[in-house]
């Protein structure tokens, strides 16, 4: 069973569409997270749910927008891609709180490309 | 100044060396650090948490965190071609309250 998943894990689409990232965790964790991985490998956070709430918001251009439906749920929605949003996006959870908020578990990555 | 900064790389050792990989972190205030492994194409997965000064163990890999310092090890002993990977450093805490990453080391261990 596959701890975080999401769907799908590649899309190709032309800039100015709309799309949708899906992520699921089987954990029982409460938090779970949004990050951006460019071509640098560089991993930066997005967002972060707990239980729902949204509790980390970074400087994300407004056509993202996260919603959490239950702790088990986050998805992820671009509207009106732009070239600049190629980048694979991984979400995560976590158990953890405090010191331990560190410990991550990695969904298998989207790999969005925008053409 | 980066927040966490590691050395591109590559690293690259004979197999059955020590690799070490070292990290440093600019926010004094950060509480946490972590070390991930990144296989080509794969996710990140959690290899080593350090939450104290000194040493920590398992398995063949150590983790080393000096505060004083700012600074974080990971030493990897009798390494392996399967060790190849990027490896990701990150500190939690401080004055962002978030996990920050650096941009990661690829190690590469020849045959």
């Amino acid at each position: 069973d596959t701890a975080v998943s999401q769907t799908p894990k590649y899309l190709v689409t032309q800039m100015g569409n709309d799309k949708s990232i899906k992520c699921e965790q089987n954990l029982g964790h409460d938090t779970m997270y949004w990050y951006k991985q460019d071509s640098k490998k560089f991993l930066k956070i997005m967002f972060s749910y707990n239980n729902k709430e949204l509790i980390i918001n970074e400087t994300v251009p407004n056509r993202f927008s996260p919603k959490s439906p239950d702790k088990a749920h986050l998805n992820l929605h671009i509207n009106s891609l732009e070239l600049g949003d190629s980048a694979v996006y991984f979400c995560a959870s976590s158990s953890r709180t405090g010191e331990g908020t560190g410990e991550l578990f990695f969904g298998e990555g989207s790999r969005l490309t925008v053409l | 100044q980066k927040e966490v900064e590691q050395n591109s790389g590559p690293l690259s050792v004979p197999e059955g060396a020590i690799a070490s990989l070292n990290c440093t972190y600019s926010d004094r205030g950060s509480q946490s650090f972590f070390w991930y492994r990144q296989y080509s194409g794969k996710s990140p997965e959690l290899i080593m948490s350090i939450y104290s000064n000194g040493d920590k163990e398992d398995g063949r890999f150590t983790a080393q965190l000096n505060k004083a310092s700012q600074y974080v090890s990971l030493l990897i002993r009798d390494s392996q071609p399967s060790d190849s990977a990027t490896y990701l450093c990150a500190a939690y805490g401080g004055a962002t309250n978030k996990l920050i990453f650096g941009t990661g080391t690829l190690l590469a261990v020849q045959p």
